[in-house]
């Protein structure tokens, strides 16, 4: 079975504040993707990024990383200089290959950012 | 606007009345998926489709529900009898062929019973 654990509910920073949001996931495949998707107010799930399993390569975007480790099971995603527009629900999601592709999310860490 | 779209964003209903959602996928895209989230939770996923056929439902999806994609292209959540515990957001999302292709989300459907 798949499992992704947010552990932080809720997190609430100050503008221009750097903030870690983690995210552990479970899977007995030895290929498989993880996802980072953005949840704004208005609901719609926008795609931050995918990983593949045999890519431990760190990423960065603009404000943006990630930080991918099998060892521990861990994709964390880092925002450097949190401003008020990243405010949202934050999902990690994970897809194994063979499984219709189909996304197992963890419940989501809601960041809110404070001017 | 080329994404994915659903239609109502919002539903209000009674319990024990019908209702039936629908969603436009990305036109290229011949995979579509629709998922439950709610209040609290990461979405959920409900069934799965391939061009018109359906591939794999979740046991999320009770007798209750039932999801057609005719001519493969929109699709359509049915959820008859509504209870309650069937109030959520339901989110349908497509993508392309590959491996590799991301999943696009739609703005969901908002189901409230009352």
């Amino acid at each position: 079975a798949q499992k992704v654990t947010q552990a932080q509910t809720e997190i609430s920073v100050v503008e221009k504040e750097d903030v870690t949001l983690d995210c552990v996931y479970e899977t007995r495949d030895t290929t498989y993707y993880l996802f980072w998707y953005k949840q704004p107010p208005s609901g719609e799930l926008v795609f931050l990024i995918r990983r593949n399993s045999f890519d431990e390569q760190n990423e960065i975007s603009g404000r943006y990383s990630w930080n991918f480790q099998k060892s521990t099971s861990s994709f964390n995603f880092t925002i450097t200089a949190s401003q008020v527009v990243d405010s949202a629900v934050y999902f990690c999601a994970l897809r194994s290959r063979g499984s219709n592709y189909k996304l197992t999310f963890g419940k989501g860490t809601l960041l809110t950012v404070n001017p | 606007d080329t994404g994915v779209s659903q239609d109502p964003r919002h539903k209000i209903t009674k319990r024990g009345q019908n209702v039936t959602f629908r969603c436009d996928p990305i036109s290229e895209h011949n995979r579509l998926y629709w998922y439950r989230q709610t209040l609290g939770q990461g979405p959920e996923f409900l069934t799965y489709f391939q061009n018109e056929a359906q591939l794999e439902k979740s046991r999320l999806l009770s007798d209750r529900f039932s999801a057609e994609r005719p001519k493969g292209s929109f699709s359509t959540l049915e959820i008859q009898r509504t209870e309650q515990g069937d109030s959520a957001m339901y989110l349908c999302a497509s993508r392309g062929g590959g491996v590799i292709y991301e999943q696009f989300f739609g703005p969901g459907t908002r189901l409230t019973v009352l």
